[in-house]
């Protein structure tokens, strides 16, 4: 089992639909981020959170210390916002690394 | 928000050839820097951890001696793939931060090496 689980790994959706990608993790953690990667590569850091939630326009990030689950909201949905959102922890363990999860590559139809 | 640039953004060479990549954190001093790997449609693998003035941290399974990194200063981190081979050819993205609590990564636009 991946200490760091996305769901689900394929979306896609009309525009102008909510959309919600979930992350599950297993290990201590000390933040999370949530990262956007469009088809030419480049990595953009949406969001880094280690409690409660964060909002930026249209995206909301939530996270659950408990139940180490986090979610990543978007409000009407664009075909822009088509990408792979990636979720990834930093452990409590001071070794800085970040763990990945396999990503949710998003389609939004126009 | 913070900037980390990476040069070259795609590179081509022959089997046998040496590459360089560098990776600048352009308005903000990174006490690490940290390089992954990507192959297509896989997660980032992270390669090692660099702390400017010291040696590299490897994961298990990257060689050393292949991929050779400095971290020359505070904003640049260099990764040399020595003798490239065509199972090298992936992306390369680098990150840095700034040691301190609730900072985040930046990461760089990532490196396409294809070898040929």
């Amino acid at each position: 089992k991946n200490e760091v689980e996305q769901s689900p790994q394929n979306l896609t959706a009309q525009e102008g639909e909510f959309i919600t990608i979930n992350c599950s993790y297993s290990v201590g953690i000390s933040a999370l981020h949530w990262l956007q990667q469009h088809p030419g590569g480049g990595i953009v850091s949406l969001f880094m959170l280690s409690s409660g939630k964060k909002k930026h326009g249209r995206l909301i990030a939530t996270i659950n210390i408990q139940e180490k689950h986090s979610s990543l909201h978007i409000t009407a949905s664009h075909p822009r916002d088509s990408a792979v959102y990636i979720c990834a922890v930093l452990s409590n363990f001071g070794n800085e690394k970040l763990t990945f999860g396999t990503g949710t590559r998003l389609t939004i139809i126009p | 928000g913070a900037v980390v640039s990476q040069h070259p953004s795609r590179v081509i060479c022959k089997s046998g050839t040496s590459v360089k990549i560098e990776c600048r954190s352009l308005d903000f001093q990174a006490t690490t820097m940290f390089w992954y790997r990507q192959f297509p449609k896989q997660s980032l693998m992270l390669m090692a951890t660099s702390n400017e003035g010291s040696k590299a941290t490897y994961e298990q399974g990257v060689e050393k001696d292949k991929f050779l990194i400095n971290h020359a200063s505070l904003t640049l981190s260099t990764l040399t793939v020595t003798s490239a081979h065509p199972e090298d050819s992936s992306f390369y993205i680098c990150s840095a931060r700034v040691n301190r609590n609730h900072e985040p990564s930046y990461f760089g636009p990532g490196t396409r090496l294809l070898v040929l």
